[in-house]
């Protein structure tokens, strides 16, 4: 998937924990985007972060979730004190530029991490 | 707010035979609609992006088409490798970079 890499893929943590979820986006791309896919669900937006600043978190939980993409290093999305509701995949996507700013602009998503709570 | 909607959530072909996938949207203002390819246990494969009304793109067995109110996927003589959930999501004015997503359609073709 063009170079998005997630880790870790599979992730299991008990009820109360955090869960630390990493992306890298494509070489060169310093727009991040998470979004999460729950079973029977279809993708949905949680946050849009470049370097060091958070765009657009109108799809994240209040609380309990966090995310940054520091200047050096991946970005990270956190979970603490996690509820078996948080169970989901949570995929990152890149692009190079904002989407929408030129044509044939286009996000590429990664693998995925899969988060299963017990 | 934007909505997305898919149908058939599920759709089984036989080998070479041609259907099409819809894609519904209501949106304030189309920056863009795009089209991925999800298999089991992966994250969406990238297909095409789509502008404005009248537009087509075409690659190997896909084109896709758009209109002021849907987007189509049509298959030409799929093949089971083409088994995969496709994808649909509109990019609106005024949201942003975020993409709003349909649930999907599921294709199944059968050898």
């Amino acid at each position: 998937n063009a170079g998005v890499m997630q880790n870790p893929r599979h992730l299991v943590r008990r009820r109360g924990q955090e869960a630390r979820l990493r992306c890298s986006p494509v070489k060169g791309h310093s727009h991040v985007y998470w979004y999460r896919q729950l079973p029977e669900e279809g993708l949905k937006f949680m946050v849009y972060l470049q370097k060091e600043n958070i765009i657009d978190e109108s799809g994240m939980p209040k609380e309990r979730f966090s995310a940054e993409f520091p200047k050096e290093g991946p970005s990270i999305l956190r979970i603490q004190q996690v509820v078996r509701g948080d169970s989901a995949a949570y995929f990152c996507a890149s692009s190079h530029t904002q989407v929408g700013l030129l044509s044939g602009n286009t996000i590429y998503f990664g693998e995925g991490s899969w988060l299963t709570v017990v | 707010e934007d909505q997305v909607t898919q149908s058939p959530e599920a759709l089984r072909l036989q080998e070479g035979e041609s259907s099409s996938l819809n894609c519904s949207y209501t949106v304030s203002g189309l920056r863009g609609l795009f089209w991925y390819r999800q298999d089991p246990g992966k994250g969406p494969e990238f297909l095409f992006t789509l502008y404005s009304a009248g537009e087509e793109k075409e690659k190997e067995r896909l084109k896709a088409t758009l209109t002021k109110k849907e987007s189509f996927l049509h298959i030409t003589a799929p093949k089971p490798e083409d088994s995969a959930t496709y994808l649909c999501a509109v990019h609106s004015t005024g949201a942003n970079s975020k993409l709003t997503f349909g649930k999907g359609i599921t294709l199944s073709v059968r050898p």
